[in-house]
């Protein structure tokens, strides 16, 4: 069963913090692995996609890595700014579908 | 650019009635839409596939007859909720891709919820 697992569930840091993300896929075959923002009350938006032979992708403060022996991948946050809180999503696509992970609920306060 | 939109963003309801949820891709022309539906601190499920001009494909456990899809156009899909009920109230989001599996645009979602 293809399945993505994200940890932690939850997590509250402080404004200009550091903090990362898991996920752990059982999903094959794999396509590419997503990262994706989701604000509260609205829909998720890309902040990365990696192929197999990607190990790390940076946008701005958000770098994932990529261990596809493994089959594990992280999302790094930098510098949290209070506008990082939501629900950060690991997407793994195989060749005709999307698995999607629970999420991990990020709240940065001042 | 690849911007999706959906219309209404949020809609209430009484039992019974039904609704139509629009997904609309702005700058481009979707061969592929997606609908999905996600309940409170939970993550989004796949409901159904639909191609421009052919029949959608329903998830398992998704009932074909009571969220009817069309994708009449390259921009266009909509999702009819039939005869609502309380336990339909959730967050429905759609998405669009022009490579089925290499990026999908999701839209902001609608909140339906049903009295």
């Amino acid at each position: 069963k293809n399945q993505v697992e994200q940890s932690p569930q939850s997590l509250i840091i402080l404004e200009g913090k550091n903090c990362t993300l898991q996920c752990n896929y059982t999903v094959s075959p794999f396509s590419n692995l997503r990262w994706y923002k989701q604000d509260t009350g609205r829909g998720p938006v890309s902040l990365t996609i990696m192929t197999f032979s990607e190990n790390t992708k940076s946008n701005g403060r958000y770098t994932a890595t990529l261990d596809a022996d493994t089959k594990q991948s992280s999302l790094h946050i930098t510098a949290s700014q209070l506008s990082d809180s939501a629900s950060y999503i690991c997407v793994v696509a195989n060749d005709y579908k999307l698995s999607f992970g629970a999420g991990t609920t990020v709240t940065v306060r001042a | 650019g690849a911007v999706v939109s959906q219309h209404p963003s949020w809609v209430i309801c009484k039992s019974g009635t039904s609704v139509k949820i629009e997904c609309r891709s702005l700058d481009f022309q979707a061969t592929t839409m997606f609908w999905y539906r996600q309940f409170p601190k939970q993550s989004l499920m796949l409901m159904a596939t639909s191609n421009e001009g052919s029949k959608a494909t329903y998830e398992q456990g998704v009932e074909k007859d009571k969220f009817l899809i069309n994708h009449a156009s390259l921009t266009l899909s909509t999702l009819t909720v039939t005869s609502a009920h309380p336990e339909d109230s959730s967050f429905y989001i759609c998405s669009a891709t022009t490579d089925s599996y290499n990026e999908q645009f999701f839209g902001p979602g609608t909140r339906l919820t049903v009295l």
